[in-house]
């Protein structure tokens, strides 16, 4: 259990630039959640997948967004045309609930700087 | 709409001294609480949950939570501080009745342990 991990871990980008953001989950989980932190706020809330299906999206996901589980393994979430309000840390979980395990396990997150 | 409150932003603890550091939540039902803990430059790392059941949930690090459903709250305590304990916490809420995939999260309580 190597943990959730994202890459890149930070992404300086000028603004209008497109970026993309990889999460590889817990290998044996089959959800996997964004997340989106701004300096002292907790995370919110972007969007989550059960396996390659993109059950919910929050309305903080912007039509310049999208996020995609293609074969329910690893995810990517792309920005496009960044403004300098998505500048955050976005953050990445998984979890495999069941039988009492519904806890969320992050990632080290990816911070986004648009200048 | 659900939320979860951290009523203070700061909480300083003598080292070797109890500590709480306290949550209260909104919502009709009964929701899934968690907490978590950041340190710099990681990841949130959980802590402990409530699910069902005991309403005294013991977790990492020594850490435990109570779950009080007349004063909705979930304070976060431990018995001795430790400064290593020194990092920025994070209450959470999943609510069946919305849905309990996301997480919702307070805006965190920074800890500081003085030596």
């Amino acid at each position: 259990d190597t943990g959730v991990s994202q890459n890149p871990r930070h992404k300086i980008t000028k603004r209008g630039q497109n970026v993309t953001f990889r999460c590889d989950p817990i290998s044996e989980h089959n959800r996997l959640y964004w997340y989106r932190q701004t300096l002292g706020q907790g995370p919110e809330f972007l969007t989550y997948f059960q396996n390659e299906a993109q059950l919910e999206k929050s309305r903080l996901l912007s039509d310049r967004f999208s996020a995609e589980r293609p074969k329910g393994s690893f995810s990517t979430l792309e920005i496009q045309r960044t403004e300098q309000g998505d500048s955050a840390m976005y953050l990445c979980a998984s979890s495999l609930p069941g039988q009492g395990t519904y806890e969320q396990y992050f990632g080290p997150g990816t911070r986004l700087t648009v200048t | 709409a659900q939320s979860v409150a951290q009523p203070e932003d700061q909480v300083n603890v003598a080292e070797g001294n109890p500590l709480t550091v306290k949550c209260t939540y909104s919502v009709s039902g009964n929701p899934y609480l968690f907490w978590y803990v950041q340190y710099p430059n990681r990841g949130l790392q959980f802590l402990l949950k409530y699910i069902t059941g005991d309403n005294l949930v013991k977790g990492s690090y020594g850490f435990e939570a109570e779950f009080n459903k007349s004063q909705t709250s979930f304070h976060l305590k431990k018995p001795s501080a430790l400064v290593s304990d020194s990092a920025l916490y994070f209450c959470a809420g999943g609510f069946p009745n919305f849905g309990n995939e996301k997480l919702t999260f307070g805006t965190g309580t920074r800890l500081t342990i003085i030596p």
